[in-house]
């Protein structure tokens, strides 16, 4: 049964430091991994997806990677700013067929001016 | 535009009610979905419909039954409520069994008292 774990739960740091997000899953036959934003009272937005025959992924200040036979993938969040606070959730897909995601709990963002 | 949308946005209710949650998307998308966050943050699928075809059922009291009167909308009715019923109640949607999913609605917040 695949689990996603994601560490730590909750963050808080400076404006302007770059930061690590960890996410880890159990079982490396996924199909995609998906990095989400959610803010408060919102739904989500997806930030970034790697597909398993990918190592990294890259939008801006965001990148995202991904390390399949260990079964972990990082989203790496450079010169972080206040607009930045969120709950940050990474998912994966076991099947190209479906939109069945398996969430983690998601690491709770908070940056400080 | 909003690409999916829910409503209501809150719902407090009794006990052993029935209710309803409905989720309309203007993407043109064929496949739409029901998830539900929990008290602790957990996201899980519950069920998806392709063109009206119920193609995800995970195991989800049969007190929950989804309605998709056409590929637009997909609606969400709860017999019988009961406490553990409270939680955030997404609704999303893809084109295709595609393995991604990008469009989200704002959520549900329902509260059984």
């Amino acid at each position: 049964k695949q689990e996603v774990t994601q560490i730590p739960a909750a963050l808080s740091v400076p404006e302007g430091e770059n930061l690590v997000l960890n996410c880890s899953f159990t079982d490396s036959a996924i199909y995609n991994l998906q990095w989400f934003r959610q803010d408060p009272g919102k739904g989500l937005t997806s930030l970034l997806l790697i597909q398993s025959s990918q190592r990294e992924q890259t939008s801006g200040r965001l990148n995202a990677s991904l390390d399949k036979s260990s079964g972990r993938s990082t989203l790496y969040i450079a010169a972080s700013q206040p607009g930045d606070s969120a709950t940050y959730l990474c998912a994966v897909n076991l099947s190209s067929n479906t939109g069945k995601l398996i969430f983690g709990q998601g690491t709770t963002l908070q940056v400080k001016p | 535009d909003t690409a999916v949308s829910q409503t209501p946005k809150y719902l407090v209710t009794q006990m052993g009610n029935d209710k309803s949650i409905k989720c309309e998307q203007n993407l043109g998308h064929d496949t739409m979905y029901w998830y539900k966050q929990d008290s602790k943050k957990f996201l899980k699928i519950m069920f998806s419909y392709n063109n009206k075809e119920l193609i995800i059922n995970e195991t989800v009291p049969n007190r929950f039954s989804p309605k998709s009167p056409d590929k637009a909308h997909l609606n969400l009715h709860i017999n019988s409520l009961e406490l553990g019923d409270s939680a955030v109640y997404f609704c999303a949607s893809s084109q295709g069994r595609v393995g991604r999913l990008e469009f989200f609605g704002p959520g549900t917040r329902l509260t059984v008292l």
